[in-house]
């Protein structure tokens, strides 16, 4: 079983909706980073949590330390959030990743 | 300031050539990471260097990698020589200590393509 757990997979949304994506971990860990990973390879650091919540324009990204579960929202989506979402986790001196979540925004 | 910097963003070798790929972290930042993701795969951990020092290279999946980090800068990865299973998407990432919280920032990566 994989130390970080990410759901769904894939998902496909309308322009407009709200999106989610989960992410699990089983480790204890000093922060959270959701990563953005658009079609060309290139990574885009969206936040790093160690707890709480915390909001950038239309994204907003919470963690439960004591449930060991982070969401990444999406509100409003637009085609251009097309992209693959990362959940990476710091445990000492160790970065896990999950498989990462490919969203689709379709116009 | 200058986030993580990677050099080349693409670049295409053909089988059994080198290729070395740099990482600037920023400036000050003790640990320097490598992970890769290769194509439909999850993004897996190579190494980590401590200033200069290697303070893990599990990951490294082979002898023919070989990363450095010369007066703990900037870091080199080479593969010599590559073979196609090789390909994929290379990411450096650095942070300035392994206190709680201390935030790790991301280079962009290079994409290798071997063929």
């Amino acid at each position: 079983k994989n130390e970080v757990e990410q759901s769904p997979q894939n998902l496909t949304a309308q322009e407009g909706e709200f999106i989610t994506i989960n992410c699990s971990y089983s480790v204890g860990i000093s922060a959270l980073h959701w990563l953005q990973q658009h079609p060309g390879g290139g990574i885009v650091s969206l936040f790093m949590l160690s707890s709480g919540k915390k909001k950038h324009g239309r994204l907003i990204a919470t963690i439960n330390i004591q449930e060991k579960h982070s969401s990444l929202h999406i509100t409003a989506s637009h085609p251009r959030d097309s992209a693959v979402y990362i959940c990476a986790v710091q445990s000492n001196n160790d970065m896990r990743f999950g498989a990462g979540t490919r969203l689709t925004v379709k116009p | 300031e200058a986030g993580v910097t990677q050099f080349p963003s693409h670049s295409v070798i053909e089988k059994g050539q080198t290729v070395t790929l740099r990482c600037d972290p920023i400036s000050g930042h003790d640990n320097l990471y490598w992970y890769r993701r290769v194509m439909g795969k999850e993004i897996k951990f190579l190494l980590h260097f401590v200033k200069e020092s290697k303070q893990d290279e599990s990951g490294m999946p082979n002898n023919r990698f070989l990363a450095e980090r010369t007066g703990g800068t900037y870091s080199t990865l080479k593969v010599q020589p590559a073979e196609l299973e090789d390909s994929g998407v290379y990411f450096c990432a650095s942070s300035p200590t392994l206190d709680w919280g201390s935030e790790a920032f991301f280079g962009q990566g290079t994409r290798l393509t071997v063929v």
